[in-house]
């Protein structure tokens, strides 16, 4: 079946320090795939969605291409933030079905000041 | 405002029990969705709906029932609780049911079964 794989956590960065966090998929089909990011007693929020091959999303800083060949979609920032603590989760939606969601594992990120 | 509502924020339930998680969103979205989140597994698809009709189904019990009483509604009732129903359940709604619509959650409701 369809899954997403992404790094295992927790990550602990310092202020000002790059983020990658890697994603891989496997599906047969030719999905949408997104990022969330979760906050402590809060449902996942959407950071941007990548529906095409090649493109590459993009909110708040936070960046991802859809790699086709690769099947992967990693999440990078250049300089992270304390207030970037969070959960982030990779997801993929096929294009027939029930449109769900399908979220890999979740990567918690702690940013120190 | 809230554009996802979901009620209770909390709920102890003992096992055997029925219990009936709230959601309403006020997005005008046509798309809603049940997820649940466990310590054991990540965020994990349970109902989808659109225009108030089940679409796809992927819980493996009966015992969790969607109910759209209205557009703008699905409630989760859950009957037998078990202990290892303790979870979040987050709804959610979309536009439309469609792979490229961003999917929009509420605030969870976190369930424990003693």
């Amino acid at each position: 079946g369809d899954s997403v794989t992404q790094t295992e956590g927790p990550v602990t960065l310092s202020e000002g320090t790059s983020l990658t966090v890697n994603c891989s998929y496997e599906t047969k089909q030719y999905p949408t795939l997104f990022w969330y990011v979760q906050y402590p007693g809060e449902g996942p929020q959407l950071l941007f969605k990548v529906p095409k091959a090649n493109e590459k999303g993009s909110n708040r800083g936070f960046e991802a291409t859809y790699n086709k060949e690769a099947t992967s979609f990693h999440l990078q920032k250049a300089s992270v933030q304390e207030s970037d603590s969070a959960v982030y989760y990779c997801a993929l939606s096929e294009p027939s079905g029930s449109w769900q969601l399908i979220f890999g594992s979740g990567t918690q990120l702690t940013v120190m000041p | 405002d809230p554009k996802i509502i979901q009620k209770p924020k909390y709920l102890v339930a003992v096992t055997g029990s029925e219990k009936i998680l709230i959601c309403e969103q006020y997005l005008g979205h046509n798309a809603m969705y049940w997820y649940r989140q466990s310590a054991k597994k990540p965020l994990e698809f349970m109902f989808s709906y659109s225009y108030q009709k089940l679409m796809d189904n992927q819980t493996a019990s009966s015992r969790f029932q969607p109910q759209s009483s209205k557009k703008n509604h699905l409630d989760l009732q859950i009957t037998a609780l078990k202990p290892d129903d303790s979870a979040t359940y987050f709804c959610a709604s979309s536009q439309d049911a469609g792979s490229s619509y961003e999917q929009y959650f509420g605030p969870g409701t976190r369930l424990t079964v003693l």
